[in-house]
């Protein structure tokens, strides 16, 4: 079965990066485009880009362009996402999301919460 | 770049039935969109896939009690016999342009 399993909860200080990573299994992890999505505590869900784990190709939303990184390991089935600069409101939980054969996001990782504070 | 209008809340009653709208903003009537459920303090869950024409195709192990349906540019998911684990919040979600869009999110009550 498809499983998205995220690395853990990080503190972080204003100006600082992250990363996340999102192992893969269960299906072939070059035939299917990596989402990222965070969600800030009481919010919505915020869409933030996407890795082709095939060629390494990736966009961003416009909002995260220039501080955010997605790049992807083939041999272990790992995408990740480094966010940098950061500030207190991105205090949120990062979720990788799996585009599925019909376009839409089909499987959610479990979330990883990043926690921007001095 | 599309929008997706939702309500911020709705309710029903245990065992009864709900409706829950997403509206695409004009021009983008005809667009496909998925329907996401996030239980309390847990990652969302694909629901379903939902075309303008009303057809819908859903994830795996997800009830009969979903069901989606559309309307112009409405996009509806219909929950029948409520239980308690579908109190959640419902997002709809759509993309254009090698970008993706979620709606504000519904977050439902069953009392």
């Amino acid at each position: 079965q498809v499983q998205l399993v995220q690395s853990g909860a990080e503190v972080k200080k204003p100006g600082a990066s992250v990363k996340v990573s999102c192992k893969a299994s269960g299906y072939t992890f070059t035939g299917y485009y990596m989402h990222w999505v965070r969600q800030a505590p009481g919010q919505g869900l915020e869409w933030m880009g996407w890795i082709n784990p095939n060629s390494g190709g990736t966009n961003s939303a416009q909002k995260f362009q220039g501080r955010v990184t997605m790049t992807r390991d083939t041999s272990i089935s790992t995408a990740s996402m480094e966010l940098s600069s950061l500030r207190s409101d991105d205090t949120a939980v990062y979720y990788c999301a799996r585009e599925g054969d019909g376009n839409t996001i089909d499987y959610w990782g479990q979330g990883t919460l990043v926690t921007v504070s001095s | 770049q599309p929008v997706l209008t939702q309500s911020s809340s709705a309710s029903a009653s245990l065992g009864s039935s709900v409706k829950l709208t997403c509206t695409l903003s004009s021009g983008h009537s005809n667009y496909i969109i998925a329907w996401h459920q996030q239980q309390p303090g847990k990652a969302p869950r694909y629901l379903m896939k939902l075309e303008g024409s009303g057809n819908y195709n859903k994830g795996s192990g997800i009830p009969d009690r979903f069901s989606g349906s559309s309307s112009g540019a409405d996009r509806f998911l219909s929950i029948s016999n409520l239980q308690s684990e579908d109190e959640a919040d419902y997002y709809c979600e759509t993309w254009d342009n090698n970008s993706r869009v979620f709606g504000g999110g519904t977050k439902l009550t069953v009392l």
